[in-house]
């Protein structure tokens, strides 16, 4: 079974810190995403990447980063935290370059609030 | 551009009935993919079923199943014979050709579902 693995379910965080969110996968994907939830919007990606070292915005990329040196691991980065940005946070991957039909495999969140 | 609309943003249902959950879309692609994914109070995303555009039946898995129209762009979700395992959130999904390399899809904004017993 893929595993997604986030590094903390739950965070508190002050206005202002820069914050680091943790993601490894353990299936040799090449894609991975990060995503927000909040109530009555779904789920809104933030950033992808599809390589090692490559990255690309997704719809809503202001105020975050990412990061991926090694093809496991994707770390999305807030520079500089704002209450705004009190959300749900899910990390996802796929492998191969055409799953049309390979579900995403999602982490099981992080519940971030910025106080 | 592509949109997925979910326009039941919760339901109730008796335990051991059937239950339709509504999914829409929008795209002028003619290949695609389209996904459904179901969130228990506890976060982790689970992966239902997948309907590939081209796909001449509708895919089923288990108690699940997608009644798939085509010509409306309509991808409802049928679970049959529901269990209180089954109250959750449910999300719809769109996979648009063109982002095949890095696989993005498009979320609904989810419809919640809750089993009375």
């Amino acid at each position: 079974d893929v595993k997604v693995t986030q590094s903390s379910r739950y965070l508190v965080k002050r206005t202002g810190e820069k914050v680091f969110l943790e993601c490894v996968q353990d299936m040799d994907h090449e894609n991975m995403f990060w995503y927000r939830q909040d109530p009555g919007l779904g789920l809104r990606l933030i950033y992808f990447s599809y390589d090692v070292k490559m990255k690309e915005k997704g719809d809503i990329p202001e105020g975050y980063s990412v990061s991926r040196e090694k093809k496991e691991r994707f770390s999305l980065i807030l520079e500089s935290a704002s209450t705004n940005q009190t959300s749900m946070y899910l990390c996802a991957s796929v492998g191969g370059h055409l799953p049309e039909n390979q579900p995403q495999h999602f982490g099981d969140g992080t519940r971030l609030s910025i106080l | 551009a592509q949109k997925i609309t979910q326009t039941q943003p919760g339901m109730f249902v008796q335990e051991k009935e059937a239950v339709t959950l509504d999914c829409t879309y929008d795209t002028s692609d003619p290949s695609y993919g389209l996904f459904w994914y179901k969130q228990p109070s506890s976060g982790e995303m689970i992966f239902l079923i997948y309907q590939g555009s081209y796909d001449q039946q509708n895919a089923t898995e288990g108690r699940y199943s997608l009644n798939f129209q085509k010509a409306r762009k309509s991808a409802n979700l049928v679970i049959s014979a529901s269990q209180l395992g089954d109250s959750a959130m449910y999300f719809c999904a769109m996979r648009p050709p063109g982002y095949s390399s890095a696989s993005k899809i498009i979320f609904g904004s989810g419809t919640r579902l809750s089993i009375r017993p």
